[in-house]
């Protein structure tokens, strides 16, 4: 079964320093999208993508947050300069559209 | 506003107890329900859509636009089911983004 894939499973990074956080969705989704969870708190929802621009984003993904797919299979969040509270669990997914999105195993981002 | 509340933070049952896992949202349009499974070190997986009307592993869960309720239920829980239970909403239509609730732990006793 396809599966969402992300790259690495854990990062630590000092703050003011850039990350990226790699992902490859599902070969024939459409939308793309990134969500965070800090520790303890509630999955939330950071930006969405689709046809190769950013179809919603939230208030968290401000200017230090952008994406790119790159290729055909790549789908990118860079965090340009990290703070201690950007540490947090970073989840890719995927959909066709409307049927619910399927998750990668997450990326755990650890700012010191 | 979009917004999805999980009432319990920790539900725990004996082994072929019944489950009712509590969700509860709120939208100003027609939203879709998604529940979400993460067992332990895994990531989340899809459970059920309500506008499949599925049973899987042999939970079920309703919408009620009424109470505004999709709870998830199971009538005899089994140790596997332990886990995290994530109640999710999005608008209709292609590619929206999923609001969730703060989930609810899911533990089974034998």
């Amino acid at each position: 079964e396809p599966e969402v894939t992300q790259t690495p499973s854990h990062q630590v990074t000092q703050m003011g320093q850039e990350v990226i956080l790699r992902c490859v969705p599902i070969s024939n989704h459409l939308y793309f999208y990134w969500y965070r969870q800090i520790l303890g708190q509630k999955v939330e929802f950071l930006v969405s993508f689709y046809n190769n621009e950013i179809s919603e984003k939230s208030e968290i993904f401000d200017d230090q947050f952008s994406v790119e797919r790159p290729d055909g299979s790549n789908f990118t969040l860079k965090i340009r300069s990290t703070k201690l509270e950007d540490s947090a669990m970073y989840f890719c997914a995927s959909s066709e559209g409307g049927v619910g999105a399927f998750f990668g195993q997450g990326t755990r981002l650890t700012v010191v | 506003a979009q917004r999805v509340t999980q009432p319990e933070k920790l539900l725990s049952v004996f082994k072929g107890a019944p489950v009712e896992l509590k969700c509860n949202y709120s939208y100003s349009g027609s939203p879709e329900l998604f529940w979400y499974v993460q067992y332990s070190r895994q990531r989340l997986q899809l459970l059920l859509r309500h506008i499949s009307r599925e049973s899987i592993k042999g939970f079920t869960a309703d919408l009620n636009k009424g109470e505004t309720s999709f709870h998830l239920k199971k009538p005899f829980a089994q140790e596997e089911d332990s886990a995290m239970y994530y109640c999710a909403l999005s608008g209709q239509g292609g590619g929206n983004k999923l609001v969730f609730g703060a989930g609810t732990i899911l533990r089974v006793k034998s």
